[in-house]
């Protein structure tokens, strides 16, 4: 069974550009979360889509996007980027509901901004 | 505000010892725990959880113990091994069913041969 797919693995952006991140999810489930990583905040949560809706958002600021598509792929897009938006990029997916909350995670996308 | 907490941002031991890992929280509406683990260049991989009824969960060298009291949490694992090194994170969701999940910083532990 394949995991969490992401894509691009690294990439390199300049102040004020914008990036989008991809995310195939395992198949069958459903949900899709993104999650910054940080070495001084550590991991925190973004937002999380369930049937192309967006059910629950972090506390970030507007730049930060994210879209669900009918096959549960997923796209985060940062726009207007800034030195800070440097960090591991994380999705991770899940089967809805049930109150498992085990999330599965791709290996992440990791953005430099210059 | 940091609703979970990893107090030692790294821990040592030796190969066969324990290995105690320690996370506190302060959001008495968290229901749910989890620990996962992280190598590097890899995403986090979920390793063990515990529901707020229970106390206690054990799944082969892993046990989490829950203190709800305390609101304190721990993970043991025994006999510790040099794959074991890894960073551990420790998180929390609440609202039963949440997928939205509250991460510590993590605590690196290495397992020394």
């Amino acid at each position: 069974k394949a995991g969490v797919t992401q894509t691009p693995r690294y990439l390199i952006k300049t102040r004020g550009q914008q990036v989008t991140l991809s995310c195939s999810p395992i198949s069958g489930h459903r949900s899709v979360s993104w999650y910054q990583q940080t070495p001084g905040q550590g991991l925190q949560f973004l937002f999380e889509y369930f049937s192309e809706t967006q059910r629950n958002k972090g506390n970030f600021p507007g730049r930060f996007s994210g879209r669900q598509f009918s096959n549960s792929r997923s796209e985060m897009n940062v726009s207007t980027l800034e030195l800070g938006d440097s960090a591991l990029y994380l999705c991770a997916s899940s089967v809805q509901g049930a109150g498992a909350n085990v999330l599965t995670f791709g290996a992440g996308s990791r953005l430099t901004v210059l | 505000d940091q609703q979970v907490k990893q107090n030692s941002p790294s821990l040592s031991v030796q190969e066969g010892r324990i290995s105690i890992l320690n996370c506190d929280y302060t959001n008495s509406m968290f229901d749910y725990f989890l620990w996962y683990k992280k190598y590097p260049a890899e995403g986090p991989t979920f390793l063990i959880s515990i529901s707020s009824i229970k106390d206690k969960n054990e799944d082969g060298r892993f046990t989490v113990f829950l203190n709800k009291s305390a609101k304190h949490l721990s993970l043991h694992i025994v006999p510790s091994q040099p794959g074991d090194s890894a960073v551990y994170f420790c998180a929390a969701s609440g609202q039963g069913g949440s997928e939205k999940l509250v991460f510590g910083k993590g605590t690196k532990l290495t397992v020394n041969p």
